[in-house]
């Protein structure tokens, strides 16, 4: 069974610091990976995916991903943290014709000024 | 605009009530789910469809109902056999392979 584990439940960074955030996943092929952002109250929004190719991807915002097959992961990162960036991050894995995403429990951003 | 829409933002049911949240998607994809988000458990799948009249239990189906009639809409309720409806409420669509589009939630609350 896909999984996916996002290790860290909260991350408090300094505004202008980078940011990397974890996702390890457990898929039985080749995944579909995706990280979301979620402001409160609100529903998610698309930052990046991956399915193939270039495993350094580039996404909304600013952010960027790297898949690592070898380590299972696919962390989230940005250079500089703007305030705004402050909410809930969830990474989904999925794949194939029969694309059930299965989502981490999110990593909650705290950004300081 | 195409997109995935959700009502009502905020429902309110009584104990031993049954109460229907709208999911409505204008972006032609087969594929619709729900799911149930509680503080600190990240999302967790109720039902999905992946095709109109057919729809399979996903995680934590148990209080839960749904219906495919038409591919635009998958309307979820929530029956009084759910004992802790208490909860944000996520309906998604997409194009089978490819991301999740969401709506903007229901927060349903028992009173």
């Amino acid at each position: 069974a896909q999984s996916v584990t996002q290790p860290d439940i909260h991350i408090t960074v300094s505004e202008g610091a980078s940011l990397e955030l974890r996702c390890n996943y457990s898929y039985g092929a080749t995944p579909y990976l995706f990280w979301y952002v979620q402001s409160p109250g609100q529903g998610l929004q698309l930052l990046l995916k991956y399915f193939s190719g270039d495993t350094l991807v580039q996404g909304i915002k600013g952010f960027e991903a790297e898949f690592k097959r070898s380590q299972s992961s696919f962390n989230l990162r940005k250079p500089s943290v703007h305030w705004s960036d402050a909410a809930e991050y969830f990474c989904a894995v999925g794949g194939g014709g029969s694309y059930i995403p299965t989502f981490g429990r999110g990593t909650s951003l705290i950004v300081h000024p | 605009d195409g997109g995935i829409t959700q009502s009502p933002k905020y429902l309110f049911r009584k104990e031993g009530q049954n109460v229907t949240l709208s999911c409505e998607q204008n972006l032609n994809h087969d594929a619709m789910y729900w799911y149930r988000q509680d503080p600190g458990q990240g999302l967790r799948l109720i039902y999905y469809s992946q095709i109109v009249n057919d729809f399979q239990k996903g995680d934590i189906a148990e209080g839960y109902s749904v219906s495919r009639e038409k591919k635009e809409s998958f309307p979820l309720t929530v029956t009084s056999a759910q004992k802790n409806p208490t909860a944000f409420y996520l309906c998604a669509s997409s194009i089978a392979g490819a991301e999740a589009f969401f709506g903007q939630g229901t927060r349903l609350t028992v009173v």
